[in-house]
């Protein structure tokens, strides 16, 4: 089944805590994305990746970090949470960046930073 | 001015009604559009794309896009109760943002039984 999977679903952490936040396709998508989506803020791009081992930030990087070392995988790092990123994330892929290109999205994360 | 502008409702229709869901858009720009369902704590789920003017028909629900006037619509016929969840405008640039899709706000709509 193609699918774009995230782990974990849900995350309690605290301020500081350093986690990581996976994202897989298994459609051998080209780009892949990060969106978080904030009750009044809607879906917000946090980075993307065009490519292996190319990617860019979105409007709402900071904070944040990312890489893609195989086409397949794109993680999305907290270094240091903080309680404003608590939020909902949304991992999505692509077959291309082009802007005709259908995204999908992932299951969430619902991510709760103390 | 918002990139994409949705009224946030929540539109109510009975069921077996047509529910009508309005989206604008500022970027002339503006290349794709599509409409997303996303029900309460679940993912955004793609149901319409659309990329020039006029209609597209899928099922029960209808696209229309007029880029001189810069809003799309979908349009859902039978509404189902199934069909209460929250519909996301999603537009993408005809120039390269990193594939990057601006969202409204969304509709919520409620179709009652």
């Amino acid at each position: 089944e193609a699918q774009v999977t995230q782990n974990p679903r849900y995350l309690i952490t605290v301020t500081g805590k350093k986690l990581t936040v996976t994202c897989s396709q298994n459609m051998n998508h080209e780009y892949m994305s990060w969106y978080r989506q904030d009750p009044g803020l809607g879906l917000r791009q946090i980075y993307y990746s065009m490519n292996v081992e190319v990617t860019d930030k979105g409007d709402v990087p900071e904070g944040y970090k990312v890489s893609r070392k195989e086409k397949r995988n794109f993680p999305l790092i907290l270094e240091s949470p903080s309680p404003n990123q608590t939020s909902l994330y949304f991992c999505a892929s692509s077959p291309s960046s082009g802007a005709t290109y259908e995204q999908y999205f992932g299951p969430g994360t619902r991510l709760t930073v103390t | 001015q918002k990139e994409v502008e949705q009224n946030s409702g929540p539109l109510s229709v009975p069921e077996g009604a047509i529910a009508s869901l309005n989206c604008t858009y500022s970027d002339r720009g503006s290349q794709s559009f599509f409409w997303y369902r996303q029900y309460s704590g679940k993912s955004p789920e793609l149901i319409m794309s659309i990329y020039s003017n006029g209609d597209k028909e899928d099922g029960r629900f209808t696209a229309q896009l007029n880029k001189a006037s810069q809003y799309v619509s979908l349009l859902i016929r039978d509404s189902q109760p199934s069909d209460s969840a929250t519909y996301l405008c999603a537009v993408a640039h005809s120039y390269n943002q990193g594939g990057k899709l601006i969202f409204g706000q969304g509709t919520e709509l409620s179709v009652k039984p």
